[in-house]
């Protein structure tokens, strides 16, 4: 079993819909998450970093994370064409590895 | 806003050759990563270096890898003998702390071994 998985899309959806990802993983270790955004040959962009169960949000980006479950969620309100890119959900244990996903391709149509 | 940069964006070499990938940290940050993406597939921790040492490293990392710090801004990651796997973007990253700080990537050095 992959320590995180990610469904690797793509996901398609319209201009101003929201967008909804997640990751689940197996190892609860596993104390720190994050989001990244990857455009195509960038680097990944950090959006989001949590390390407690339940909701934090900025601006349009909203994390979920539910530790009981290990299940982790971003959700993006009012998607933009710009919004379009691969989303990296990314965690670690107590030390400094990430184990990323397999990333999500997102795919915001006008 | 400070970010990490790394060069060059694009390195081709011959297989068997020794590549560098150069890398500037962020200014305060204490920790430093390299992670390698092979086209289509997901990103890769490879090592992480702290103090001069190397802290972790995986499975990847073998002993045709190294990292240096040379001086007190530039990471490097050095291949010492490339092989047509080594093929992919390597990422440099970088955190002011360890267990509880995020880390920033830089825009990645795509290798393509020939």
């Amino acid at each position: 079993q992959k320590e995180v998985e990610q469904d690797p899309g793509p996901l398609s959806v319209p201009e101003g819909a929201i967008v909804s990802l997640n990751c689940t993983y197996s190892n609860s270790a596993f104390q720190y998450f994050m989001w990244y955004r990857q455009y195509s040959r960038k680097g990944p962009e950090l959006l989001m970093y949590t390390y407690s169960s339940g909701n934090k949000e900025d601006g349009r980006f909203t994390a979920q994370v539910d530790k009981s479950s290990k299940y982790i969620s971003l959700f993006i309100r009012d998607s933009q064409p710009s919004d379009s890119a691969t989303y990296l959900c990314a965690m670690k244990d107590s030390w400094g590895k990430l184990q990323f996903g397999a990333g999500t391709q997102v795919v915001v149509t006008p | 806003e400070p970010e990490v940069t790394q060069t060059p964006s694009h390195q081709v070499t011959q297989m068997g050759q020794e590549v560098i990938l150069r890398c500037v940290p962020i200014s305060n940050h204490l920790y430093f990563y390299w992670y390698r993406q092979i086209l289509g597939q997901k990103v890769e921790f490879l090592v992480s270096f702290y103090n001069n040492e190397i802290s972790e490293k995986s499975e990847i990392f073998d002993d045709q890898f190294s990292v240096e710090r040379p001086d007190g801004s530039n990471f490097t990651l050095k291949i010492r003998s490339t092989k047509l796997e080594d093929s992919a973007m390597y990422f440099c990253a970088s955190s002011v702390g360890d267990r509880y700080n995020e880390q920033f990537f830089g825009p990645g050095t795509r290798l393509t071994v020939l």
